[in-house]
């Protein structure tokens, strides 16, 4: 079975540019997480979505940031202007639903650099 | 005070070693415990889940303590393919639930 898919795997782009990150969960999962790593901040929670509607958006840093889910197999998340700041893996992760012990699975994720 | 805390390490060990790290969380009305395992350059991936009774996976135990709120992970007879990042995982409630990560501890196990 496929797992999360995500794309591209890396990206790299100048400051203000508009950068859309895609992602295609688990068939079935009802839940779809974005996340953000860095290495001074660690793996940060942006957005979740469950059956396609966003839950919690309190982790998006700012109005640069949006996601959307159009559908149960498509996610983006978009960044418009990009700043250096921004540069950082970001991962998506599906899961089951939201029962206590419930494994996320992640995607390889996209490494994004801004210039 | 970060909502997860964990020592970044590294702890290295040699093979055969066993070695504890442990994690601290601040909400008490925390749900749900883990550890996710992530390798250099991957995704995270989940190690195991925590319970209140404590749980034990092969080499690996993990114990839960609430009333200190920490969790901690044991690794006997380390591997050189156990060197990577052990990541935290406490699920929480604020609102809406969410899965807050520590930012990690890194293993190398030399030979």
């Amino acid at each position: 079975d496929a797992g999360v898919i995500q794309s591209p795997r890396h990206e790299v782009t100048e400051m203000g540019q508009e950068v859309t990150l895609r992602c295609k969960p688990i068939s079935g999962h009802d839940y779809l997480f974005w996340y953000r790593q860095t290495m001074m901040r660690g793996l940060e929670l942006l957005i979740y979505f469950n059956n396609n509607v966003p839950i919690d958006d309190s982790g998006m840093p700012e109005d640069r940031f949006s996601a959307k889910m159009p559908n149960a197999s498509f996610s983006t998340l978009k960044i418009q202007p990009s700043e250096p700041r921004d540069s950082a893996v970001y991962f998506c992760a599906s899961s089951l639903d939201h029962r206590s012990y419930n494994e996320q699975f992640f995607g390889p994720g996209t490494r994004l650099t801004v210039l | 005070r970060k909502e997860v805390e964990q020592d970044p390490g590294p702890f290295n060990v040699p093979e055969g070693a066993t070695v504890a790290f442990n994690c601290t969380y601040s909400n008490s009305a925390s749900q749900s415990f883990f550890w996710y395992r992530q390798d250099c350059r991957k995704e995270p991936k989940l190690l195991m889940s925590v319970y209140s009774s404590g749980n034990e996976d092969g080499r690996f135990t993990a114990q839960l303590n609430r009333a200190s709120q920490y969790i901690s992970l044991l690794i006997r007879d380390s591997k050189l393919s156990d060197s990577a990042t052990y990541l935290c995982v406490v699920k929480a409630r604020g609102g809406t639930y969410k899965y807050i990560f520590g930012t990690g501890t890194r293993l190398k196990v030399l030979a």
